[in-house]
């Protein structure tokens, strides 16, 4: 079955301390991406990887890292996260072809 | 630069009724419009998209959007709400095809009462 997975689902954590939310797909496809969804803000682009070693900032990038060391992983890194960074967040994996997949969500809440 | 309004945070129907949510975008590229659905405590799912060919698109679960050029909008509806249509709808825009970054609206919930 196709599908994007991440992990995982839901996350408390304190400010601070670092963390990484995993990303996986079984599609080889080309394009990943990260969104943060936050209430009356609908969601946002955070990172996105075009492929293997190639990624790029989006509209939030601020306190979040990635890295595409292998076309179907996609983490998500906080090396020092804050409350402001408490939210749903999306993993995304796409080609040129086809539509974007989203995972299921990763509720992240930081105190 | 584009952009996506939906009217409307909340949106509440009767079972049976006709489902409305509105969506206005901006580009200044020939877009490619979504909607997507989010139930509680699950991902998004493709409904239905415009890609420049019909301007009325048909979706799954009876949904359908019009596109229309001239008013920027790309309302969603559904003739017939069911309790199970409760959910978030996003609608988002994009430059075209290939790998471009999609431009999300706020949402709007969607409460069906019986």
């Amino acid at each position: 079955e196709a599908q994007v997975t991440q992990n995982p689902r839901y996350l408390i954590t304190v400010t601070g301390k670092k963390l990484t939310v995993t990303c996986s797909q079984n599609m080889n496809h080309e394009y990943m991406s990260w969104y943060r969804q936050d209430p009356g803000l609908g969601l946002r682009q955070i990172y996105y990887s075009m492929n293997v070693e190639v990624t790029d900032k989006g509209d939030v990038p601020e306190g979040y890292k990635v890295s595409r060391k292998e076309k179907r992983n996609f983490p998500l890194i906080l090396e020092s996260p804050s409350p402001n960074q408490t939210s749903l967040y999306f993993c995304a994996s796409q080609n040129s072809n086809t539509d974007a997949f989203f995972g299921q969500g990763t509720r992240l809440t930081v105190v | 630069a584009q952009s996506v309004t939906q009217l409307g945070s909340h949106v509440s129907v009767s079972e049976g009724a006709l489902v409305l949510l509105r969506c206005n975008y901006s580009s200044s590229v020939p877009p490619y419009l979504f909607w997507y659905v989010q139930y509680p405590n699950q991902g998004l799912q493709l409904l239905l998209k415009y890609t420049s060919a019909a301007t009325l698109v048909k979706g799954i679960n009876g949904f359908e959007a019009e596109f229309k050029k001239s008013e920027t909008s790309f309302h969603l509806t559904k003739p017939s709400a069911h309790m199970s249509d409760a959910a978030e709808y996003f609608c988002a825009v994009t430059r075209g095809g290939g790998y471009n970054k999609l431009i999300f609206g706020a949402g709007t919930r969607l409460a069906v009462h019986p």
